[in-house]
């Protein structure tokens, strides 16, 4: 692996149905984010984590969850999906908090909630 | 609130120049970045300005005021490939990147 990488690369799913983004980089970030990113606004953040164990809320982080048991891995869950949550959802990194902290991005998974 | 301002779309001859204009309002403020995101791609930095001035890297440069909350993209010698969306965003006081929606540029020949 090289970078991050995401799976699945889309999926339809139906409403109501508990779903797991998973996201995987091999960079040793300490920083790992969930954004999605919806046709005329901008990426917004769902959740984050500074470093292996901790996790922090975003701008938009109701009716998701997140964990970080290892520096790796951040999978993102749904538990129970809307509609409203059909998007593109892009994972990213970065080594750290910190000014010029440029964030790497993942190809992101193509959501849709039916 | 925190605000990123940014043209929906701009249309560019190939092998002009192109300026792409940014208004930030962020809770603090730790830097300016610049993303290019090619459709269906995943975004990728471009550049970052936290003091005043211009950064030139090859065809592209980025310009921040931070007495006017501005900065600008300038894209020169354009060519095909430039055609994305390029995405501003604010870094902020708690070191959280807000976005703008990203301003579509199109390349025409």
């Amino acid at each position: 692996i090289a970078g991050i990488t995401q799976a699945p690369t889309s999926q339809i799913l139906a409403a109501g149905r508990r779903m797991t983004l998973r996201c995987t980089q091999d960079m040793r970030h300490n920083a790992m984010y969930w954004y999605r990113q919806d046709l005329g606004l901008g990426l917004r953040l769902i959740h984050y984590s500074n470093t292996a164990g901790t996790t922090g809320k975003g701008e938009v982080p109701d009716g998701y969850s997140v964990s970080r048991a290892n520096t790796d891995d951040f999978p993102l869950t749904l538990a129970s999906a809307v509609p409203s949550q059909t998007s593109v959802y892009f994972c990213a990194s970065s080594s750290g908090q910190g000014p010029y902290n440029e964030q790497f991005f993942g190809p992101g998974t193509r959501l849709t909630v039916l | 609130g925190q605000n990123i301002d940014q043209p929906t779309e701009m249309t560019a001859t190939e092998g002009a120049i192109v300026q792409i204009n940014c208004t930030y309002q962020t809770s603090g403020f730790n830097g300016l970045f610049w993303y290019q995101q090619h459709a269906g791609e995943a975004p990728t930095f471009l550049s970052y300005n936290v003091l005043d001035g211009l950064e030139e890297k090859g065809r592209f440069s980025s310009f921040l005021s931070r007495s006017k909350g501005y900065s600008y993209l300038l894209l020169k010698e354009l060519q095909m490939k430039d055609s994305a969306s390029y995405l501003c965003a604010g870094l902020d006081s708690n070191y959280q990147l807000i976005w703008g929606a990203g301003t579509k540029l199109i390349i025409k020949p």
